[in-house]
């Protein structure tokens, strides 16, 4: 069966420091990658989707970046952090096919201070 | 400009009952729907989802419902239950792209 692991759970980083949030999906393979971010009182917005290795769709294009080094690897990185990136970061994966559901992981709390 | 729409932030529902959740798009181009359940500090899980070539689609406790006229889905949970308490959302999507775009979500409570 196919999982998807996202870490960390939680992180507390400065402002003007670097992130990275790793996601991997065991199981499966070619999906389609995707990130959200939960911020408050605003939804799950996408931010960034990857239909295979090296292809990054971007929605929201601003200090966040990201990559896909492999075919189910998908890294989210800052090189400096604003306040306003605080939130819940979720990565998702589905099958490289139309009419496919989101499966999420369990979600990174990020605070910045 | 917000594609997918829940417009009430809340919905308390006697344990029992039918609770009803409401979508509205704006894109016509959207053809595939889905409902997920959120619990705080976890990712959210998918429910149930619709193709625009049907208008309904039933799935236990759970049925979605799609009025392409109205560009409006809704979400039946009945009988309720105290677990079904959470934050719902919905999303669409269309087969010109691979994106899935969600609402702001509607936050359930089940009262015993």
């Amino acid at each position: 069966s196919q999982t998807i692991h996202q870490w960390p759970a939680t992180l507390v980083q400065p402002v003007g420091s670097p992130l990275s949030l790793e996601c991997t999906v065991e199981g499966t393979s070619n999906p389609n990658l995707y990130w959200y971010r939960q911020a408050a009182g605003r939804g799950l917005q996408l931010l960034f989707y990857s239909v295979g290795i090296g292809q990054i769709s971007s929605e929201v294009p601003q200090n966040l970046s990201a990559s896909r080094p492999q075919d189910r690897q998908f890294i989210l990185s800052s090189k400096k952090l604003l306040l306003s990136d605080s939130g819940f970061y979720l990565c998702a994966w589905s099958v490289y096919t139309y009419n496919s559901p989101l499966h999420f992981g369990n979600g990174t709390r990020l605070t910045v201070t | 400009d917000q594609q997918v729409k829940q417009n009430s932030p809340s919905l308390s529902v006697q344990e029992g009952r039918i609770s009803i959740l409401n979508c509205d798009y704006t894109n016509s181009m959207f053809d595939y729907f889905l409902w997920y359940k959120k619990y705080p500090a976890e990712g959210p899980t998918f429910l149930i989802s619709i193709s625009s070539i049907k208008d309904k689609n039933e799935d236990g406790r759970f049925t979605v419902f799609l009025n392409k006229s109205a560009k409006h889905l809704s979400l039946h949970i009945v009988p309720s239950q105290p677990g079904d308490s959470a934050v719902y959302f919905c999303a669409a999507s269309s087969n010109r792209d691979d994106k899935i775009i969600f609402g702001k979500g509607t936050r359930l409570h089940i009262l015993p």
